[in-house]
């Protein structure tokens, strides 16, 4: 069967709050990185992006932030509802050669209604 | 609705059994991806056509091998499967290697019996 896989980090968010997750990457020279929404027996869906050159973006009820200083990257997630309760996975994407994405280590956001 | 569709969505093989998964999109994207997620896990990128340029990872195993008969199908093969195989298998497709999002597929929950 499938090998035991490792215990993702949780977040538990009461509805209504905000919820904010955080990503550390590795790759000083990634170009571009993406928020993806995993909900459970599906592919990851892609929420918000943001370029290298920018600091801040703002989506619908999302916010990423990119502090490339200390290579750290985040969502926000306002009004945090029942529906948000999925896995979030960050992703780096170095322009050089072949687009090429790397996912980092998911967080699992679990919503208290 | 223009979308990536892999099929089937589990599949069941025995240990050593030759099996194909298959993908296709209807968005007309160059680039197609292959990625093997096991349980809590991030996607692990196996390989990718870039329309018909194929460029596999460095620790992608040679079980591993990947087919892109036209732009809409790409298919994974695995030669004699594993124990260890046993995992969620995402099909992805992007317009280009240019920044932006991959639209993942639903994916293929593989069992190894």
């Amino acid at each position: 069967g499938e090998s035991v896989g490792l215990h993702l980090p949780t977040l538990s968010v009461q509805e209504g709050d905000n919820s904010i997750i955080n990503c550390a990457y590795s790759n000083s020279a990634s170009d571009y990185f993406i928020w993806y929404k995993q909900e459970s027996g599906k592919g990851p869906q892609f929420i918000i992006d943001i370029r290298s050159n920018m600091d801040k973006r703002q989506g619908q009820r999302v916010t990423v932030l990119l502090n490339k200083t200390v290579k750290h990257l985040s969502l926000q997630i306002a009004a945090t509802q029942p529906g948000d309760s999925a896995v979030y996975f960050c992703a780096e994407e170095d322009f050089g050669g072949y687009q090429k994405v790397t996912f980092g280590t998911g967080t699992k956001l679990q919503v208290i209604p | 609705d223009a979308m990536v569709i892999q099929n089937p969505r589990y599949q069941v093989t025995q240990f050593g059994k030759p099996v194909t998964l298959s993908c296709s999109q209807t968005l007309n994207h160059n680039v197609m991806y292959w990625y093997q997620q096991k349980s809590s896990q991030a996607p692990k990128l196996l390989f990718h056509y870039y329309d018909k340029d194929f460029n596999n990872e460095a620790d992608t195993p040679d079980n591993f091998q990947s087919r892109r008969p036209n732009t809409s199908f790409c298919f994974l093969d695995i030669r004699s499967p594993g124990l260890g195989d046993a995992a969620m298998y995402l099909c992805a497709t992007s317009r280009d290697r240019t920044g932006g999002g991959y639209t993942f597929g639903s994916g293929t929950r593989l069992t190894v019996v």
